[in-house]
């Protein structure tokens, strides 16, 4: 079965204080993205990977990095966050159709 | 970013009411996707179309993705509770992965 694992499911943090947000899928394959959801907003790219070593910016990259040294994983890293960075994050992997799958998501509140 | 607007926003109804949700754009996409989302979940995708003018069925739910590919509805036949839910559209460009998500149309479907 197709999945996306990311930890952890809650977090609470002070600003300034480094983070990393993990994420996996087992399904080996090559796009996989992290969005943000914000009500009002809806759902927002914040980065995207093509491949392994390969990564660039969606539509919200501000504060955010992240790396794909392996294809399995791609970790969402905040410096220094801030409290304009508490949201809900996904991250999702492509589908060979096309579509996606999602993981659960983390749940981020920074004071 | 192309955008996506989502209709209703809001879906109220009564157990055993039909009902259509909308996903219009602009832009043109090379196919176009369907999500579910429960509170405090990821995105669940339903459906892929990708071609002009097709229609797919997944038991009471049909998708039908406009002929020019800017466009697609999605909809419920006899709803059940079980069918509560945020649904969302998501677009995805001509030569490129990242999706173009909908704000979403929030359904809510009581006994």
């Amino acid at each position: 079965e197709a999945q996306v694992t990311q930890n952890p499911r809650y977090l609470i943090t002070v600003t300034g204080k480094k983070l990393t947000v993990t994420c996996s899928q087992n399904m080996n394959h090559e796009y996989m993205s992290w969005y943000r959801q914000d009500p009002g907003l809806g759902l927002r790219q914040i980065y995207y990977s093509m491949n392994v070593e390969v990564t660039d910016k969606g539509d919200v990259p501000e504060g955010y990095k992240v790396s794909r040294k392996e294809k399995r994983n791609f970790p969402l890293i905040l410096e220094s966050p801030s409290p304009n960075q508490t949201s809900l994050y996904f991250c999702a992997a492509r589908l060979r159709g096309g579509g996606y799958t999602f993981g659960s998501g983390t749940r981020l509140t920074v004071v | 970013t192309q955008l996506l607007e989502q209709s209703p926003q809001f879906l109220s109804i009564q157990e055993g009411e039909n009902l259509t949700v909308y996903c219009n754009s602009s832009s043109v996409f090379s196919s176009l996707q369907w999500y579910r989302q429960e509170p405090g979940e990821g995105p669940v995708l339903l459906v892929t179309v990708v071609t002009g003018g097709e229609v797919k069925k997944l038991k009471r739910l049909t998708f039908q993705f406009g002929d020019a590919r800017k466009d697609s509805s999605l909809h419920i036949t006899a709803a059940q509770p079980g069918d509560t839910g945020l649904y969302l559209c998501a677009g995805a460009p001509y030569g490129g992965y990242a999706l173009n998500f909908g704000k979403g149309t929030s359904l809510l479907v009581t006994p």
